[in-house]
């Protein structure tokens, strides 16, 4: 039972332009969404991330948009930069027992190309 | 405050033999998360700490898994009787609280021959 699904394995994008990332979730009682970005051989870190019942939520170059009724939320990276290059992750927080955790998509690698 | 560490990071080992993980989280922040992540997949939650107490743990932790963490500080991760399936990279957060208050350490990829 996959919660948090990223169905595009990779995307290609060149220098200057938009990069879009798709998010899909079927659990309406997460309550926030994050993007990760991750390196080689790095952990995961935080990027940005939008609270439930707001519908977008911006920094810097990065947006990120959610649509709750079609329960898909996506990340834009205007303009793209190769340093960007890197997989991202979707991740919804669930809390259960009094804690919450992550939970995550299976990724997107995204490269910029000059 | 110099980040979650993570050792060894890499592993190699043979089908049947114990390994042992160990994570050091931020000094202060009690929570503690521990992840695996295989090729192509994220991230996926394996145990939970609140201090020294394990809270929760996925069905994806067999009986040959088992975590602790003493005293509330470092947690170690063990797996007996190594499995080629158990390869994967092995992730360990702690939670500062927040939104963003989830650091993650570089991992331990293990991989079992």
């Amino acid at each position: 039972d996959q919660q948090v699904k990223q169905n595009s394995p990779s995307l290609s994008v060149q220098e200057g332009r938009i990069s879009i990332l798709n998010c899909d979730y079927t659990n309406s009682m997460f309550d926030y969404f994050l993007w990760y970005k991750k390196y080689p051989a790095e952990g995961p870190t935080f990027l940005i991330s939008i609270s439930s019942i707001k519908d977008k939520n911006e920094d810097g170059r990065f947006t990120v948009f959610l649509n709750k009724s079609a329960k898909h939320l996506s990340l834009h990276i205007v303009p793209s930069q190769p340093g960007d290059s890197a997989v991202y992750f979707c991740a919804a927080r669930g809390i259960s027992g009094g804690y919450n955790k992550l939970i995550f998509g299976a990724g997107t690698r995204l490269a910029v190309h000059p | 405050d110099t980040g979650v560490s993570q050792n060894p990071r890499h592993k190699i080992t043979k089908r049947g033999q114990n390994v042992t993980f160990r994570c050091d989280p931020i000094s202060e922040h009690n929570r503690l998360y521990w992840y695996r992540q295989t090729l192509g997949q994220g991230p996926e939650f394996l145990t939970y700490f609140q201090n020294e107490a394990q809270l929760e743990k996925s069905r994806l932790l067999s009986d040959r898994f088992s975590a602790e963490r003493p005293k509330g500080s470092f947690s170690t991760l063990e797996i007996q009787r190594t499995e080629q399936g158990d390869s994967a990279m092995y992730l360990c957060a702690d939670y500062a609280g927040g939104i963003d208050g989830y650091t993650f350490g570089s991992g331990t990829r293990l991989t079992v021959v």
